[in-house]
C-alpha cells in the first residue's frame, strides 16, 4: 500500500459525458502527478501540482483539467469523453525535495471505460 | 529533457541474473536515474535510484558509467514474480513531472 488513494476504482460512462477522478496523496506529500495509461501503452504524464499550484504540464488534452485543493487532494476532470479516453488513470504523489529526483508513490489507479 | 531508450522486451529464466540497459545520451548534470517496476493493472513502484557509479539495495543494483549516458538495472536471481514492466526515468525535481516514463521494458521470467 503506497498511501495514495484513488476513487473510484472503476468508472464506466458514455461518449460525450464528463467524469471526475479523485486522488488523495500520501500524508506529508505536497506534489501530485496525474498519468494516463492506455492498454499496453507506457505511462503518459498529464499534469503535476505542487501545494495547490500547477507545476508542470504534459500531454493533457484541453478537454481535461485538474486542480489541487487546500487539503492537497486532487481531482482530474475529463469532459466530452471519447472512446479513446478509455484508460487507466494513475495519480502519484511525492514530497518534492529541493534537490534530486523524488520517488513517486503511485495510487492503484482508476480504470475508465468509455462506451 | 533527457530522452531514454530501453529494449522493448526481454526474456529470462528463474534463477538467472537480468540486466536491463537504458540509454540517456543527453542526461543533464543535475539529473538522477530512477527505475520503477510495474505489474499489470497496478501503479509503478520505485526500485532504485542513482546519480553515478553503483548503487545497491535489497532488490537490485544500478550501474552507471562515468559518462552517465546509460545505466543498467541488475536483478539478481530473478523469479517468476519479477515478470513486469521496468521503466527508466531520468530527471530532477526542477523538471519533475516532465520526466517521461516511456514504454519501458517488459521482462518475462520463465520457469
Amino acid at each position: 500500500d503506497s498511501g495514495v488513494t484513488q476513487t473510484p476504482k472503476h468508472l464506466i460512462t458514455a461518449t460525450g459525458q464528463r467524469v471526475t477522478l479523485r486522488c488523495s496523496p500520501r500524508s506529508g506529500d505536497l506534489s501530485v502527478y496525474w498519468y494516463q495509461q492506455s492498454l499496453d501503452q507506457g505511462l503518459q504524464f498529464l499534469i503535476q501540482y505542487y501545494n495547490g499550484e500547477e507545476r508542470a504540464k504534459g500531454n493533457i488534452l484541453e478537454r481535461f483539467s485538474a486542480q489541487q485543493f487546500p487539503d492537497l487532494h486532487s481531482e482530474l476532470n475529463l469532459s466530452s469523453l471519447e472512446l479513446g479516453d478509455s484508460a487507466l488513470y494513475f495519480c502519484a504523489s511525492s514530497v518534492l525535495s529541493l534537490a534530486g529526483q523524488d520517488e513517486q508513490f503511485f495510487g492503484p489507479g482508476t480504470r475508465l471505460t468509455v462506451l | 529533457l533527457a530522452k531514454t531508450t530501453q529494449p522493448i522486451s526481454m526474456d529470462s529464466y528463474e534463477g538467472q541474473e537480468v540486466n536491463i540497459t537504458c540509454s540517456h545520451n543527453n542526461i543533464a548534470t543535475n539529473d538522477y536515474i530512477t527505475w520503477y517496476q510495474q505489474f499489470p493493472s497496478q501503479g509503478p513502484r520505485f526500485i532504485i535510484q542513482g546519480y553515478k557509479t553503483k548503487v545497491t539495495n535489497e532488490v537490485a543494483s544500478l550501474f552507471i558509467p562515468a559518462d552517465r549516458k546509460s545505466s543498467t538495472l541488475s536483478l539478481p536471481r530473478v523469479s517468476l514474480s519479477d515478470t513486469a514492466v521496468y521503466y527508466c526515468l531520468v530527471g530532477d525535481n526542477t523538471n519533475a513531472g516532465k520526466s517521461t516514463f516511456g514504454d519501458g521494458t517488459t521482462l518475462t521470467v520463465k520457469p
